[in-house]
C-alpha cells in the first residue's frame, strides 16, 4: 500500500529561523512529488514539484526551496523564516498513466512562525 | 480569472439530503477532474476522479464532469455528519504535472 511520511506533525519557529520539513513517500516508484501550503480557511498553493531526482520547478517565488536527494524525499527548507510562511504544509506524490489518476497527501505539518 | 473557481460556502444541509457541490474552470486542456475530501487539520482525501468526460459514481458519490460548460459536479446522497468536511475539486491536463484546485466549499451536514 502507498504510504507518505511527512514530519513533524507541528512546529512553531521564530522569525529568521531556518526551517527543514522531510516527506518520504512508501509503495511506489518514481512518483511525481509536491509540495503544498494551506493558509487557514484556503485552498491548496502548489510550491514545489518534482518529477526526478534533483528536477525541482518552483511555483512560487520566495524564501522557500526544495530538495529531491532521493527518489522516494522531498525535503522543503527556508534559510530564514518570515511571520507570512505560516500555515499547513503538505506533501503529496501523484500518479497519472493513460487516463488513470492517484494521489496521496500526507499528514502534514502545521507551521506557526512568531 | 482563476482557473478553477469553487463556491466556498459554507453549506449546511439536514443529515439524509442530497448535497451538489459545483466547480467551474476556464482551461479546456484539463483533462482529469477529481474530488477530495479534507478534514479538519488533515491532509486532504481523493475521494473520486473522471477521466476526460462524463459522470462516475462511488456509492452514495456521483461526479459529473460537462466539458462544453466547463463545470464539474459531485452529488452526495443521503448525506451523514460524518460526510462534513471541506471537498475540493481539482484539475489536471493530460501529461501535466501540476494540479490546480478550488478554494475548497466546508460542507456541515446537521443530525
Amino acid at each position: 500500500s502507498q504510504t507518505i511520511h511527512q514530519w513533524p506533525a507541528t512546529l512553531v519557529q521564530p522569525v529568521g529561523s531556518p526551517l527543514s520539513l522531510e516527506c518520504t513517500v512508501e509503495g511506489t516508484s518514481n512518483p511525481n512529488l509536491y509540495w503544498y501550503r494551506q493558509a487557514a480557511g484556503r485552498g491548496l498553493q502548489l510550491l514545489f514539484y518534482s518529477v526526478g531526482i534533483g528536477q525541482i520547478s518552483s511555483e512560487v517565488p520566495q524564501n522557500l526551496s526544495a530538495s529531491r536527494p532521493q527518489d522516494r524525499q522531498f525535503i522543503l527548507s527556508s534559510k530564514k523564516l518570515l511571520l507570512s510562511d505560516s500555515g499547513f504544509y503538505l506533501c503529496a506524490w501523484s500518479v497519472t498513466s493513460g487516463g488513470t489518476y492517484e494521489q496521496y497527501f500526507g499528514p502534514g505539518t502545521r507551521l506557526t512562525v512568531t | 480569472q482563476k482557473e478553477v473557481e469553487q463556491d466556498p460556502g459554507p453549506l449546511s444541509v439536514p443529515e439524509g439530503a442530497i448535497v451538489s457541490l459545483n466547480c467551474t474552470y476556464s482551461n479546456s486542456a484539463f483533462q482529469y477532474f477529481m474530488w477530495y475530501r479534507q478534514y479538519s487539520r488533515k491532509g486532504p482525501e481523493l475521494l473520486m476522479y473522471t477521466y476526460s468526460s462524463g459522470n462516475k459514481e462511488d456509492g452514495r458519490f456521483t461526479a459529473q464532469v460537462d466539458k462544453s460548460s466547463k463545470y464539474i459536479s459531485l452529488f452526495i446522497r443521503d448525506s451523514q455528519p460524518s460526510d462534513s468536511a471541506t471537498y475540493l475539486c481539482a484539475m489536471l491536463p493530460r501529461g501535466g504535472f501540476k494540479t490546480i484546485f478550488g478554494a475548497g466549499t466546508r460542507l456541515f451536514v446537521k443530525a
